[in-house]
């Protein structure tokens, strides 16, 4: 069973440019949720992903915008970059609402922003 | 609303001694409460969670913890760490059937010889 991956592993972008973050969920998973980590705080959630739809959102402006996909995989999209946006970012799936409520995490994509 | 408050940001222990790591939470209705684990350059790792039935749960690694309602506690427990044991814990809260997570800041726990 494959777990849930992220790529990239890292990256660099100047202030203003754009980023794309993928997620491919764990096997049997329809539920995927970003949660940003800047360093050294918890991980704050931006959105959570069902079966192609938007399923909730905390509080990221719009420019943190994302997509799932028919095979469940995922995108997370951030436009205008800020240095503030310099994190770990961590997606993580699940198998759908009341499935123990467990969720699975990747590895994370570090995100510099200079 | 809820949050949570990890009372700890450091703790260090020494090898074969008995950690205990805090989480106090705040909610206006009931919590499902978790446990997470991170390694250097790695995501999370359950270690464990409450969510109904008996309030002390057992995890992986030899962790547990106690739900205490009246307190708004679930702090983690483990009697003997190993230096492998050398991470950040989250402790981590959802009310929704979605399982969207509100985590605490995080205890860094540095085991020495």
């Amino acid at each position: 069973e494959t777990g849930v991956t992220q790529s990239p592993t890292h990256l660099i972008k100047t202030r203003g440019q754009q980023v794309t973050l993928r997620c491919s969920s764990q096997s049997g998973h329809n539920t995927v949720s970003w949660y940003q980590q800047a360093l050294g705080q918890g991980p704050q959630f931006i959105f959570q992903y069902y079966r192609e739809e938007e399923n909730g959102r905390g509080n990221f402006p719009p420019r943190f915008s994302g997509l799932q996909f028919p095979n469940y995989s995922s995108e997370l999209n951030v436009n205008a970059l800020e240095l503030d946006d310099s994190a770990l970012y961590l997606c993580a799936s699940s198998p759908g609402v009341g499935s123990s409520y467990e969720q699975y995490f990747g590895p994370g994509t570090r995100l510099t922003v200079t | 609303a809820q949050s949570v408050t990890q009372l700890d940001s450091q703790v260090p222990v020494f090898e074969e001694a008995p950690v205990e790591l805090r989480c106090n939470y705040s909610s206006s209705v009931s919590v499902y409460l978790f446990w997470y684990v991170q390694y250097p350059n790695q995501g999370l790792q359950l270690l464990l969670k409450y969510l109904s039935g008996s309030t002390l749960v057992k995890g992986i690694n030899g962790f547990e913890a106690e739900f205490n309602k009246s307190q708004t506690s679930f702090h983690l427990r483990k009697p003997s760490v190993h230096i492998s044991d050398t991470a950040e814990y989250f402790c981590a809260v959802t009310t929704d059937s979605w399982g969207k997570l509100q985590f605490g800041a995080g205890t860094q726990v540095v085991v020495t010889p």
